[in-house]
């Protein structure tokens, strides 16, 4: 593993449906981050983690859920798919989450369709 | 509100010089980041500022003025690959990063 990965690359899920979608990074980024991105709109950040066992909301966390077990997985779980949650989840990690010059690394995105 | 402006489309011809600019009104500022995202892939850096001033990295250049809430980025010589969209970034009070929309840049031969 080089970086993030995400995984799945792509899902069609049928409203309703639970999904987890994966995130591991092996940068031992103290960080990670998960946004969704819209077409029009900029990246929305919906959870984040400073660090492994803590966690907290964005600005759009609602019908999202993600836990922080350890440094490198940051898994983000939509309990009850609805169609305005199809988007593409980009997941990103960064040294530190509690400076101002952190850069952010991202994953490749997972592209989400909920019918 | 947080709020970041950036123009929505932009076309420039290969060799050329574009500006690409950012204006922002958020609560704090922690410094500014300019990404690349090529269509299908994840946004990757390509630089920060915190003080005012240029920032000159090769073919690429970022401007900030804090008092203003006003960046831009300065892509010179311009080749096909540059064609992507470019996004603008705030770090807020809170360590966030709030982004703009982005700005899809088009290169014509």
């Amino acid at each position: 593993i080089a970086g993030i990965t995400q995984a799945p690359t792509s899902q069609i899920l049928a409203a309703g449906r639970r999904m987890t979608l994966r995130c591991t990074q092996d940068m031992r980024h103290n960080a990670m981050y998960w946004y969704r991105q819209d077409l029009g709109l900029g990246l929305r950040l919906i959870h984040y983690s400073n660090t492994a066992g803590t966690t907290g909301k964005g600005e759009v966390p609602d019908g999202y859920s993600v836990s922080r077990a350890n440094t490198d997985d940051f898994p983000l779980t939509l309990a009850s798919a609805v169609p305005s949650q199809t988007s593409v989840y980009f997941c990103a990690s960064s040294d530190s989450g509690t400076s101002d010059r952190d850069e952010q690394f991202f994953g490749p995105g997972t592209r989400l369709t909920v019918l | 509100g947080q709020n970041i402006d950036q123009p929505t489309e932009m076309t420039a011809t290969e060799g050329a010089i574009v500006q690409i600019n950012c204006t922002y009104q958020t609560s704090g500022f922690n410094g500014l980041f300019w990404y690349q995202q090529h269509a299908g892939e994840a946004p990757t850096f390509l630089s920060y500022n915190v003080l005012d001033g240029l920032e000159e990295k090769g073919r690429f250049s970022s401007f900030l003025s804090r008092s203003k809430g006003y960046s831009y980025l300065l892509l010179k010589e311009l080749q096909m690959k540059d064609s992507a969209s470019y996004l603008c970034a705030v770090v807020d009070s809170n360590y966030q990063l709030i982004w703009g929309a982005g700005t899809k840049l088009i290169i014509k031969p």
